[in-house]
């Protein structure tokens, strides 16, 4: 079953720009992830936001979520070549809170 | 820093044979993961343990076991390969079931 869906599926973007993707989930949770994937290599977690949060900053990075919408953003300023990745948002499974579900993907290339 | 090791970078195999992965992790981490990755199908749950000799089915346990005789160590078993698990396998640890994932380089598995 999958949880999230990430949009767009893929961004091309110029260095410097920001890139902003969105996941939407199904049931109610209590915290979302997103992660970030380099060609062929395994997940790297980039930050939680737990549903009681609206919105996390980390870094160039950017989180929002609407629980009313069962949506969340992901906001990368001031994009680098280095940023050109798959970026993932990660929900529990259910509201027993077990494994994380992913969603496809949203492929992120950034150009120089 | 949290190591997650999976014990191929890439492994080719004949249908028919029985097919272990293997993946330590060094935190003392309670839950292990078993993802699958395909294209266009993002990360798939296979299994995952909470606790050693605990597992849990994941979205797509069929073909697959498991194994957790050490907390260190998650074992992914096909106890008869085919060619459509063929496929990029990755292994994930986390302190909390539904928190962070600290994911290894992944196998990819060619199924001849």
């Amino acid at each position: 079953s999958q949880q999230g869906e990430e949009d767009p599926q893929a961004l091309s973007i110029q260095e410097g720009e920001n890139a902003t993707m969105n996941c939407s989930y199904k049931t109610s949770i209590n915290n979302l992830q997103w992660y970030r994937q380099n060609s062929g290599r395994g997940l790297v977690h980039l930050i939680l936001i737990r549903s009681n949060e609206r919105e996390k900053h980390s870094g160039r990075l950017r989180v929002t979520l609407d629980t009313s919408k069962k949506s969340s953003s992901l906001l990368i300023t001031a994009s680098r070549a280095a940023d050109t990745a798959s970026y993932f948002c990660a929900t529990p499974q259910n509201q027993a809170g077990t494994a994380l579900i992913f969603g496809k993907g949203t492929t992120l290339s950034v150009s120089s | 820093d949290v190591k997650v090791t999976q014990s191929s970078r890439y492994l080719v195999k004949r249908t028919g044979e029985k097919v272990f992965l293997e993946c330590v992790q060094d935190m003392d981490h309670e839950n292990m993961f078993w993802y699958r990755q395909d294209p266009g199908l993002g990360l798939r749950l296979i299994y995952f343990s909470y606790d050693v000799k605990m597992k849990e089915k994941g979205d797509i346990p069929e073909g697959y076991s498991v194994s957790r005789e050490k907390k260190e160590r998650f074992s992914l078993i096909l106890e008869s390969a085919s060619t459509n698990q063929t496929s990029m396998y990755l292994c994930a640890s986390s302190f909390h079931l539904n928190e962070k994932l600290f994911f290894g380089s992944g196998t990819q598995l060619s199924v001849l």
